[in-house]
């Protein structure tokens, strides 16, 4: 079963505006991380938050995390129609080792 | 460093065969994970391998197994196969004490 849901599912907007998807999850976590996924393939790491952080950027991405809500946010400034694709939170938690819990996703489609 | 490479890319079975897909980690890269994604279940974690033990198991049944060599490659199987294991195989390699996973291209896998 998927830890969290994504919000929107679905987002369209124009080139250079700014695109915001939420996450939530279920249980305590380790990390939250996000992810991008071209046209079903493989995916890329975008960045990672750990649970005592609360903010985090690299680049145009902003990452928050309330572990009050169970909640994150990724927000992509000034969107480019390269950024096209579906994003996933997956939260990292309980036992060692790597085990990542997948959101639902959110395809998102910049029109130039 | 070369990505993860996953063999083979797309695979057509049919119902009842076996299946055994490969996946070679970035080079010294110790964990390797494996996750099925389909358009309903979206992506779930299948198990994880660290220096030829298995660390984690997802909820998958028995019909799906996996193995990793001393150089760190590993393989997934699926014997008896349904229609419901179509899906897109992802396999993702990470460092020793990384939580960043790095995803190969996926072994894109349909069941007739």
């Amino acid at each position: 079963s998927q830890q969290g849901e994504e919000d929107p599912q679905a987002l369209s907007i124009q080139e250079g505006e700014n695109a915001t998807m939420n996450c939530s999850y279920k249980t305590s976590i380790n990390n939250l991380q996000w992810y991008r996924q071209n046209s079903g393939r493989g995916l890329v790491h975008l960045i990672l938050i750990r649970s005592n952080e609360r903010e985090k950027h690299s680049g145009r991405l902003r990452v928050t995390l309330d572990t009050s809500k169970k909640s994150s946010s990724l927000l992509i400034t000034a969107s480019r129609a390269a950024d096209t694709a579906s994003y996933f939170c997956a939260a990292s938690s309980g036992a060692a080792g790597n085990k990542l819990t997948f959101g639902g996703g959110t395809r998102v489609l910049v029109k130039p | 460093k070369a990505g993860v490479t996953q063999t083979p890319r797309y695979l057509i079975k049919t119902r009842g065969q076996q299946v055994t897909l490969s996946c070679s980690p970035i080079s010294g890269h110790r964990s390797v994970s494996w996750y099925q994604q389909t358009p309903g279940q979206g992506l779930q974690f299948l198990f994880e391998y660290f220096s030829e033990t298995q660390r984690n198991k997802g909820n998958f049944p028995g019909r799906f197994s996996g193995r990793q060599f001393s150089n760190s490659r590993s393989e997934m199987n699926v014997s008896t196969l349904e229609l419901g294991d179509s899906a897109l195989y992802l396999c993702a390699s990470s460092f020793p004490g990384s939580e960043t996973q790095y995803f190969g291209p996926g072994t894109r896998l349909l069941v007739l």
